[in-house]
């Protein structure tokens, strides 16, 4: 059982569009992180939404945590090829928890 | 960037020998993680460490122990390596606080 739900798995769109990506759980978390992972690298942070209904934005990236804090999207403005690579999100209602990711493919 | 380390890189091993790796931080940050990452898993926790001496087991933790015996330092050692644990191992470290982790570049181990 997956603690943090990601959807879509896969996703493949062109430049220039626009996306969403979204992290769903049944629990309650203090806060949660966005990743982003290239092949052969490890994750790297973009971004931490700690307060009910929390907005942040990252250039092109805006993150939304949910009302509840149970749940948290990732959208993309214009979408480039180097955005591509996994997102993950992560949370910790104990102990730290990720998602399996989205792997997101933009092709020129 | 952080400063975080891991060695080895690469490690091929053979079923039933002792494997250790390290894990090297140069931000003197409190917490520091081991996971595991595996196709259809996600990354999952294995181990993680809130202080020197520390440390208490995360979501997949059966055949693996751990130590700190320094502030810079987070070892993970597979006592008997098994196939199954052929996998890429990623550290992270964390000050503080809510905020997020920051991952070493990972370690690629194989077990025949």
């Amino acid at each position: 059982t997956q603690l943090l739900e990601q959807s879509p798995q896969f996703l493949s769109i062109q430049e220039g569009e626009n996306l969403t990506v979204y992290c769903n759980s049944s629990s309650v978390f203090s806060s949660l992180q966005w990743y982003r992972q290239e092949p052969g690298e490890g994750p790297v942070l973009l971004v931490t939404v700690v307060t009910c209904g929390e907005v942040k934005k990252l250039k092109r990236l805006t993150f939304q945590f949910g009302d509840a804090r149970k749940d948290s999207s990732l959208h993309i403005t214009a979408a480039q090829p180097g955005d591509t690579g996994l997102y993950l999100c992560a949370g910790d209602p104990d102990q730290f928890y990720f998602g399996t990711g989205t792997s997101l493919t933009v092709i020129p | 960037d952080a400063g975080i380390t891991q060695s080895p890189r690469h490690k091929v091993t053979e079923t039933g020998t002792p494997v250790t790796l390290r894990c090297h931080q140069t931000e003197n940050h409190r917490y520091m993680y081991w996971y595991r990452q595996d196709p259809g898993h996600g990354l999952r926790l294995i181990h993680y460490s809130y202080g020197v001496k520390d440390t208490d087991k995360g979501e997949v933790s059966d055949g693996y122990s751990v130590s700190r015996s320094k502030t810079e330092d987070f070892l993970l050692t597979l006592e008997s390596a098994t196939s199954s644990q052929t996998s890429v191992y990623f550290c992270a470290i964390r000050g503080g606080g809510i905020g997020g982790q920051f991952f070493g570049p990972g370690t690629r181990l194989t077990v025949l």
